[in-house]
């Protein structure tokens, strides 16, 4: 059980490369996320995914696009990479339907868009 | 945003209790309040989770009183590896929750 996984761990982008960050989880959860997280910051909703199919903006959106692939993967598109796009990424998962708001994270990828 | 207010960091030494109060002044009927802990270089982690009066699980206590408008986390008898960023949110589902910047917790010998 690996839990949430994300791929790459690091990235160096060019400003206007593109990029796809990766996202699997192996929990069965319905719900799915991508965060950033800029130094010395919290964390900031891009995009989320409240189930198979589905997906809805979260706080910081502009820039990016999200795929829920499956049930198990949400991937991260950065169309036009932005230095203000260097950050580490987070992906988590959930399960709702509980009553806890307990979100499962991946490691992060370190990207720096130069 | 941030829905909450919570200190910037706190210090500690090990085996103390170490006491973290945030502030809901707007918090919703139906939001519960839930805590995550983050070590460096790694994702947050869920500690525990409340709506309101005491909760206790394996790692940590939370307060909450009664007109639910600050709560405290409780670590018990700190050790070195409880060094991180601890985030306080609020919130009815877990599709908004809100990371402010956390408090630092720093443990020291």
């Amino acid at each position: 059980n690996a839990g949430v996984t994300q791929t790459p761990k690091f990235q160096v982008l060019k400003t206007g490369q593109s990029m796809t960050l990766q996202c699997a989880q192996d929990m069965n959860h319905n719900s799915m996320y991508w965060y950033r997280q800029d130094p010395g910051m919290g964390l900031r909703l891009i995009y989320y995914s409240a189930s198979e199919g589905t997906t809805d903006k979260g706080e910081v959106p502009n820039g990016y696009n999200v795929s829920r692939l499956n049930k198990r993967e949400f991937s991260l598109r950065l169309e036009s990479a932005a230095p203000s796009q260097t950050s580490v990424y987070f992906c988590a998962s959930s399960l709702q339907g509980l009553g806890t708001y307990e979100q499962y994270f991946g490691p992060g990828t370190r990207l720096t868009v130069t | 945003l941030a829905k909450t207010t919570q200190p910037i960091s706190m210090d500690s030494y090990e085996g103390q209790e170490v006491n973290i109060t945030c502030s809901h002044n707007n918090i919703a009927t139906n939001d519960y309040i839930t805590w995550y802990q983050q070590f460096p270089s790694q994702g947050p982690r869920f500690i525990i989770q409340g709506y309101k009066t005491k909760v206790t699980n394996e790692v940590a206590s939370l307060f909450i009183p009664a007109d639910r408008k600050s709560s405290t986390l409780s670590l018990p008898r700190v050790s070195l590896s409880d060094t991180a960023v601890y985030y306080c949110l609020e919130g009815s589902n877990d599709y908004k929750l809100s990371f402010g910047a956390g408090t630092t917790v720093t443990v020291r010998a």
